[in-house]
């Protein structure tokens, strides 16, 4: 049973779409988290949820909207999708409110966009 | 100044030798320490935390924290080429509501054979 699941693992698509990834896991975390890692493979956060709420929403084009309709499922919707919106995504998990438990984050195997 | 600054690579070892992996931090809040690695292709994965100064240890891995010098190492005894991955490290501030969990942008090491 996977903990932390993601779909699609490969995304193509032309410039100008629209596209979601969405997210899901089992493990019954509090908190779930967008990162973005592009090709260099830097590993850049993007948002966070904590039982369904935004805590962290970091300096990342409108055209991305996060969406989590109940603690256990993050989705991730791309608008007008641009070149430089290729890269892995990955979403994560952890026990939030822990300070020694949060931070300990378990991630799903990403979703590689390519967008042409 | 950059959160987290980790040792540029790449970083080559032979097999067998101990591998150094650095990192420095700009928070003097943080508390908790943590290490992932990433093989190419794959996700990152957790390998090491540490909340305390000093050494912990685990097999071949031991992690070194002082929060002092705010820095935090990671020290691979008898590299294997399994062990050739990037490595990133991850501090965390004790006052975050659920953790804005921020990675340096890793140090990939290659083990030789």
């Amino acid at each position: 049973d996977t903990a932390v699941s993601q779909t699609p693992k490969y995304l193509v698509t032309q410039m100008g779409n629209d596209k979601s990834i969405k997210c899901e896991q089992n493990l019954g975390h509090d908190t779930m988290y967008w990162y973005k890692q592009d090709s260099k493979k830097f590993l850049k956060i993007m948002f966070s949820y904590n039982n369904k709420e935004l805590i962290i929403n970091e300096t990342v084009p409108n055209r991305f909207s996060p969406k989590s309709p109940d603690k256990a499922h993050l989705n991730l919707h791309i608008n007008s999708l641009e070149l430089g919106d290729s890269a892995v995504y990955f979403c994560a998990s952890s026990q939030g409110r822990s300070p020694s438990g949060a931070n300990v984050l378990t991630f799903g195997a990403g979703s590689r966009l390519t967008v042409l | 100044q950059k959160e987290v600054e980790q040792n540029s690579g790449p970083l080559s070892v032979p097999e067998g030798a101990i591998a150094s992996l650095n990192c420095t931090y700009s928070d003097r809040g943080s508390q908790s320490f943590f290490w992932y690695r990433q093989y190419s292709g794959k996700s990152p994965e957790l390998i090491m935390s540490i909340y305390s100064n000093g050494d912990k240890e685990d097999g071949r891995f031991t992690a070194q924290l002082n929060k002092a010098s705010q820095y935090v190492s990671l020290l691979i005894r008898d590299s294997q080429p399994s062990d050739s991955a990037t490595y990133l490290c991850a501090p965390r501030p004790f006052n975050t509501n659920a953790g804005k969990s921020t990675f340096g942008d890793g140090t990939t090491l290659t083990v030789k054979p």
